[in-house]
């Protein structure tokens, strides 16, 4: 069983569209990151959220965290060729260990 | 600044063979982490250090799995005997060992192990 349910799993839309992808749990985390991966490299941080509620804004990328720390999600306006790549969200659990949903994989076409 | 160096890059065996998997992680880093990615499973933890002593090592699948971290600048990760099911990319982080909620990992860029 998946600790962290990513949505959707692949996604394809045009250059200048909107999108948000989402990370459900039913656990909660002290805090919740999101990570981008190309491919044939490791994944990068983006952004870590920590206060239930809390958002934070990345140029064109809006990261939200769940009242509750239970859940994210990450909207991308007016989306790039260049934000094509791999989304993975991550909760910590303790004091280091990382949780990683299955990711979404994201393809922005010109 | 050097990130974190894994090698191979690229690793193809035949089942049986041992393989073992190299990484140094940023210096000054104390805390490393051996992840497994498979397109079924996604990215998983296997095993972590904390000063080069193995704090949680749940994750590894099982006993033909071993890590070691003889110090603070390499580390290990082993397979004997492997199977075609060992096959995934295999990825080393790094990480000063968490004080804040913040804190980040570095991730190397993998090692791809085919197991025919």
């Amino acid at each position: 069983t998946q600790l962290l349910e990513q949505s959707p799993q692949f996604l394809s839309i045009q250059e200048g569209e909107n999108l948000t992808v989402y990370c459900n749990s039913s656990s909660v985390f002290s805090s919740l990151q999101w990570y981008r991966q190309e491919p044939g490299e490791g994944p990068v941080l983006l952004v870590t959220v920590v206060t239930g509620g809390e958002v934070k804004k990345l140029k064109r990328l809006t990261f939200q965290f769940g009242d509750a720390r239970k859940d994210s999600s990450l909207h991308i306006t007016a989306a790039q060729p260049g934000d094509t790549g791999l989304y993975l969200c991550a909760g910590r659990q303790g004091a280091q260990k990382l949780v990683f949903g299955q990711g979404t994989r994201l393809t922005i076409n010109p | 600044d050097a990130g974190v160096i894994q090698s191979p890059r690229h690793e193809v065996t035949e089942m049986g063979q041992e393989v073992t998997l190299r990484c140094k992680p940023i210096s000054g880093h104390n805390s490393l982490f051996w992840y497994r990615q498979t397109m079924m499973r996604g990215l998983e933890l296997l095993i972590y250090f904390n000063n080069n002593v193995p704090i949680d090592d749940s994750g590894m699948p099982e006993d033909r799995f071993s890590a070691k971290m003889p110090n603070a600048s390499f580390s290990t990760l082993k397979i004997q005997p492997s199977e075609p099911r060992d096959s995934a990319v295999y990825f080393c982080a790094s990480s000063l060992k968490a004080g804040t909620a913040a804190y980040e990992q570095y991730f190397g860029p993998g090692t791809r192990l085919t197991v025919t």
